[in-house]
């Protein structure tokens, strides 16, 4: 079973086009998150959600939406995709909100291509 | 801001040899988890260091976490293939909800 899930795995897609991502966890945790790693393999923390709260919003164009319908799901949808759009999109979960936190636990990442 | 930084960024060793990656904080840290990334994976977590001084021992794996909790340390000895990978460290400020990843060391290692 896995941990923590992202769909699609792939997304290849035409500049201007609005994509979404999907990120389920079956860990109960209570806390997940976005990370972007560009080509450089940098890792960069985009958004968190606690409880379905938002409470980390990093410096993130407004394209980028998240959503977190339930604490077990975090979506990200991306409005109209630039070129530097393109990489990695990690979702990952831990067990403790902040400010005490356990180890993070990653999906597979999402790659994503923008033409 | 806070700033993670970590060297090399890069690491290639003949297997059974020795390697070490560093992890310098511009700010005091609350903790430091390190992480390693697969070729093609996704980072998994290794470790978490809290305590001043902190050494913690994982088989070959030897993590250090300073006295001034603003550096970190991962020692692996007598590298294997196995070994291969994109190793990151992620620190925690004080106060602050989030983690900061280091730029990862990439290591190779040669049969």
């Amino acid at each position: 079973d896995t941990a923590v899930s992202q769909t699609p795995k792939y997304l290849v897609t035409q500049m201007g086009n609005d994509k979404s991502i999907k990120c389920e966890q079956n860990l109960g945790h209570d806390t997940m998150y976005w990370y972007k790693q560009d080509s450089k393999k940098f890792l960069k923390i985009m958004f968190s959600y606690n409880n379905k709260e938002l409470i980390i919003n990093e410096t993130v164009p407004n394209r980028f939406s998240p959503k977190s319908p339930d604490k077990a799901h975090l979506n990200l949808h991306i409005n109209s995709l630039e070129l530097g759009d393109s990489a990695v999109y990690f979702c990952a979960s831990s067990q403790r909100s902040p400010p005490t936190q356990n180890e993070q636990f990653f999906g597979p990442g999402t790659r994503l291509t923008v033409l | 801001g806070q700033q993670v930084m970590q060297i090399p960024q890069y690491q290639h060793v003949q297997e059974g040899e020795d390697f070490t990656t560093y992890c310098n904080s511009s700010t005091t840290l609350s903790n430091i988890q390190w992480y390693k990334q697969r070729p093609g994976g996704h980072p998994v977590f290794l470790i978490q260091l809290v305590k001043s001084g902190e050494v913690k021992k994982q088989k070959r794996l030897t993590f250090q976490f300073g006295e001034a909790k603003k550096n970190s340390s991962l020692h692996i000895t007598a590298t294997q293939t196995t070994d291969v990978g994109t190793y990151f460290c992620a620190g925690r400020e004080y106060n602050f909800n989030k983690f900061y990843f280091g730029s990862g060391t990439k290591l190779n290692v040669k049969p």
